[in-house]
């Protein structure tokens, strides 16, 4: 079946990392991503990474990916108050081009 | 470039009446997704139109509908609005076919409360 997991919330103090994982179920996705949500917005892609790969990372964020698992984890290095945010983990199903997200891992930094 | 639009932004609307969401997608996107975001409950996938075509559906009652006009834009249908429909409801776009990553592009969306 379709089904992507996440942790429901995460506290972090600023200036730490902040760790977000996922499991998810379909081993044929071609992408898996991670978006953010702000309070009041839309989703925005934060990054992604192709399902041949088993780590990706762009500045503060590190992506790590367990295809054996189906595990995926979101680093951010030296995490910021402006990173509090709702985090969600999306694998590809069905087709590339559909999408299935987690119900999202809130990120609460404190200083 | 102007991203996906979504109008309205907010609606407000009473047990049994219909809503209609709009969506403009990011110009170039073929592909138009529906997905409602209750409470607690993250994003739940709704609908996918590409080319004019309702192309997968979630796991909604058929009341909820929807179609994508021939310049991409879409409509989402809400029939005999019940409590729990109450959500954001979000549209994304995105480009279709080789080479693409398949990366949505979200609206901010649109806020449904039914009283």
């Amino acid at each position: 079946g379709e089904d992507v997991e996440q942790s429901l919330f995460l506290s972090v103090r600023e200036g730490d990392s902040s760790v977000i994982n996922c499991t998810y179920t379909d081993s044929s996705s071609t992408y898996l991503y991670w978006y953010k949500q702000e309070p009041g917005a839309g989703l925005q892609l934060l990054t992604y990474i192709f399902s041949n790969m088993d780590m990706k990372q762009d500045q503060r964020l590190t992506v790590l990916l367990n295809k054996k698992d189906k595990h995926l984890s979101l680093r951010i290095a030296d995490t910021q108050t402006g990173d509090s945010a709702i985090y969600f983990c999306a694998e590809t199903t069905g087709g590339y081009n559909k999408l299935i997200f987690g119900a999202g891992t809130r990120l609460a930094v404190h200083p | 470039e102007a991203g996906v639009t979504q109008s309205p932004t907010h609606l407000i609307k009473t047990r049994g009446q219909q809503a209609t969401l709009r969506c403009s997608p990011i110009s170039g996107h073929t592909s138009v997704y529906w997905y409602q975001q209750a409470l607690g409950l993250g994003l739940q996938f709704l609908l996918w139109y590409d080319e004019g075509e309702e192309r997968n559906r979630g796991n909604f009652p058929p009341r909820f509908s929807g179609r994508q006009f021939p310049n991409y834009s879409s409509e989402l249908n809400v029939n005999a609005l019940e409590l729990e429909d109450s959500a954001l409801y979000l549209c994304a776009s995105s480009l279709t076919g080789r080479g693409s990553t398949g990366e949505l592009f979200f609206g901010e969306g649109s806020r449904l409360t039914v009283l």
